[in-house]
């Protein structure tokens, strides 16, 4: 595989169901990061991580729990979410974050029921 | 406060004419700008980008100006292709003040529709 893989791409949960998003990096890339897009709203910068450590965190709630095990690898953990946080979560990453290009990956859509 | 706009949802251009998408920013600390493509069912990828320094940026059949006086970019197309036909982001940063190029910031959207 090439590119930036999101699993899994469609995903339904109840408002006390645990679940987590995965994303894999195939490109070399040091930094990796979540977007998430609701509709008709801008994408908008949840988390980023570089080499490993998370280094910004865009006042997301702590409902929302990234993991990023490797520089290949990065988790959105999940936990008693809401309905309005239904959406497209991308995950991109980039060589460094100074690069000035993030290469997406397709997005997973989540509903809260 | 939106501090990158797109004010035209949609556009629709006949193939082989010019498509221009327009973009406004407030932030005159930003000091890169991006533009993506995305299809539906995937996600955005990397189109064309311009560094302020620059007033123009030229790749193929596309090209980004920037008029940062009016702190307004646009990106054209010619001519375009249905194959051209996606929802286009424009995107800003502040580059050179050490902040991370995650912090993108979006507008919303213009979606392209090139007809044959």
């Amino acid at each position: 595989e090439t590119g930036v893989t999101q699993t899994p791409r469609h995903l339904v949960m109840g408002m006390t169901n645990k679940k987590s998003l995965k994303c894999e990096q195939h490109l070399g890339h040091n930094a990796m990061y979540w977007y998430k897009q609701s509709a008709k709203k801008p994408l908008e910068l949840m988390f980023v991580y570089n080499f490993k450590e998370q280094t910004e965190n865009n006042s997301v709630p702590s409902r929302f729990s990234p993991e990023c095990p490797n520089s290949s690898h990065l988790f959105l953990h999940l936990h008693t979410l809401q309905p309005e946080d239904s959406a497209l979560y991308l995950c991109a990453s980039s060589q460094g974050t100074h690069t000035g290009e993030l290469f997406f990956g397709e997005g997973s859509r989540l509903t809260v029921l | 406060d939106q501090q990158v706009k797109q004010n035209s949802p949609s556009l629709s251009v006949q193939e082989g004419r010019i498509s221009i998408l327009n973009c406004d920013y407030t932030n005159s600390m930003f000091d890169y700008f991006l533009w993506y493509k995305k299809y539906p069912a995937e996600g955005p990828t990397f189109l064309i980008s311009i560094s302020s320094i620059k007033d123009k940026n030229e790749d193929g059949r596309f090209t980004v100006f920037l008029n940062k006086s009016a702190k307004h970019l646009s990106l054209h197309i010619v001519p375009s292709q249905p194959g051209d036909s996606a929802v286009y982001f424009c995107a800003a940063s502040v580059m050179n003040y050490g902040g991370s190029q995650g912090n993108l910031i979006f507008g919303k959207g213009t979606k392209l529709s090139v007809k044959p």
